[in-house]
């Protein structure tokens, strides 16, 4: 069951920041929030992953609300490159001390020129 | 490094026939995990090993197999090739231990079942 919600499609202008939401309000006071995106016909890529506060890297910007049960990742200044399908994750414990990710459906963010 | 590599990018099975998808780790990663994706849909777990000789099911297991005889290599079977397994098949690891759960994943396969 996804663990999840994103919208399907977002569109943003080139040079503009992309803010795509992702609620996630049955998370547990552990759990992760991981992002990862995936170029057309290509493996995803990890982005960037968050628990309480927030975070920076070179990709982007991962805001979490307070409660934790919403997130916003943040691309600052979106290029073409950037079109891809971004999906929010929050980590399932498989047992045995194994995690698993499980990939929804995802955003599909279009970046125009 | 070359990161995970899978062999072959493409490939037309006939129903019935039997294939094996290759993959391949260079960063001495543990864990190593099987995925497909069918057309507009997000990835869904086939196999996955946490180490050499160590093996679990996934999400959708049946009608692969999997094995995991060294650490660099994680071969997944399909014995019986169906048309439901048409589908584009992802290869990942990752180092269980990490401060992050980052997984690495390979370029894919498109398989087409006929």
């Amino acid at each position: 069951d996804a663990k999840t919600t994103q919208p399907t499609s977002m569109d943003c202008a080139e040079g503009r920041a992309a803010n795509l939401p992702c609620n996630h309000s049955t998370i547990s006071g552990n759990e992760y929030v991981y992002w990862y995106r995936q170029i057309h016909s290509q493996g995803p890529q990890y982005i960037i992953h968050g628990l309480k506060n927030n975070e920076t890297n070179e990709m982007a910007s991962l805001i979490i609300t307070e409660d934790r049960k919403s997130s916003t990742l943040i691309l600052p200044h979106a290029t073409l490159r950037d079109t891809a399908v971004y999906y929010c994750i929050v980590r399932d414990y498989s047992g045995a001390g194994s995690y698993q990710l499980t990939f929804g459906k995802g955003t599909k963010l279009s970046v125009i020129p | 490094n070359a990161g995970v590599t899978q062999t072959p990018k493409f490939r037309i099975l006939k129903i019935g026939q039997s294939m094996t998808l290759q993959c391949a780790q260079d960063m001495n990663h543990n864990y190593m995990y099987w995925y497909r994706q069918d057309p507009g849909m997000g990835l869904k777990l086939i196999y996955y090993s946490v180490g050499a000789g160590i093996t679990d099911k996934g999400e959708v297991p049946n009608g692969y197999n999997v094995s995991r005889s060294t650490t660099e290599d994680f071969p997944l079977r399909l014995e019986l090739a169906a048309p439901s397994q048409t589908s584009v098949y992802f290869c990942a690891s990752k180092w269980e231990g990490a401060p992050t759960d980052t997984q690495y994943f390979g370029p894919g396969t498109r398989l087409t079942v006929l």
